[in-house]
């Protein structure tokens, strides 16, 4: 398996809804990503796991809450979103810090 | 941190000939430089890669240009095809923090 996977694809919810967006990698990477991309602008770096620690958090507000459970899954739990948070979600992972990253196909989230 | 730039934002380039897109960065400890196409509704793949013990780096139709002292490095496409179509983001990092800075994309449209 040499891909990223991101489940759901497409996710619509309430700003008093509780979701999860799921990554999953099954390449042997040691680092996962978040990103968050708005239409027109670069991906924009949310969280970084590093050999299953989190390394990295861009301050991302508290709504939004990483898990990595083990080197092959990275969620992202949603909690109280708002309209704004509306975006295309990406999730990317590489081999460790030193190597090129890889994306997923992303999960498109509305917020309503 | 580092900041990169990218130009131009918009490219129109007649089927056949060559595009060339530029980024800058700001820090010189950056030492990795991937190059990334997104298609609408699709993931950013990378295309090409350059680290900074390189100057030139080819791929079949790309080639990716870095000039360290001056702080830039480009990217070439020859005989473009429709396909070629997409945004294209430069990106730039130092290996030792983890954080891959984009820059702002450039939405290439080859004519046919």
């Amino acid at each position: 398996d040499t891909e990223v996977t991101q489940t759901p694809k497409h996710l619509v919810m309430g700003m008093t809804n509780k979701k999860s967006l799921k990554c999953e990698q099954h390449m042997g990477h040691r680092a996962m990503y978040w990103y968050k991309q708005k239409a027109k602008k670069p991906p924009e770096l949310m969280f970084v796991y590093s050999y299953e620690k989190l390394s990295i958090n861009e301050s991302v507000p508290s709504r939004f809450s990483p898990e990595c459970p083990n080197s092959s899954l990275l969620n992202l739990h949603l909690h109280a979103l708002q309209p704004e948070d509306s975006a295309l979600y990406l999730c990317a992972s590489s081999q460790d810090r030193r190597y090129e990253q890889f994306f997923g196909p992303g999960t498109r989230l509305t917020v309503l | 941190g580092e900041n990169v730039e990218q130009h131009p934002s918009t490219l129109s380039v007649q089927e056949g000939d060559s595009a060339v897109i530029k980024c800058t960065y700001s820090d010189s400890a950056s030492n990795y430089f991937p190059w990334y196409k997104q298609e609408l509704g699709k993931r950013p793949q990378l295309i090409i890669d350059i680290r900074s013990n390189v100057g030139e780096k080819k791929d079949q139709r790309i080639a990716v240009t870095l000039n360290k002292t001056a702080k830039h490095f480009s990217l070439h496409i020859t005989e473009t095809q429709p396909e070629d179509s997409a945004v294209y983001f430069c990106a730039a990092t130092n290996f030792g923090n983890e954080k891959l800075t984009f820059g702002t994309g450039t939405r290439l449209t080859i004519i046919p």
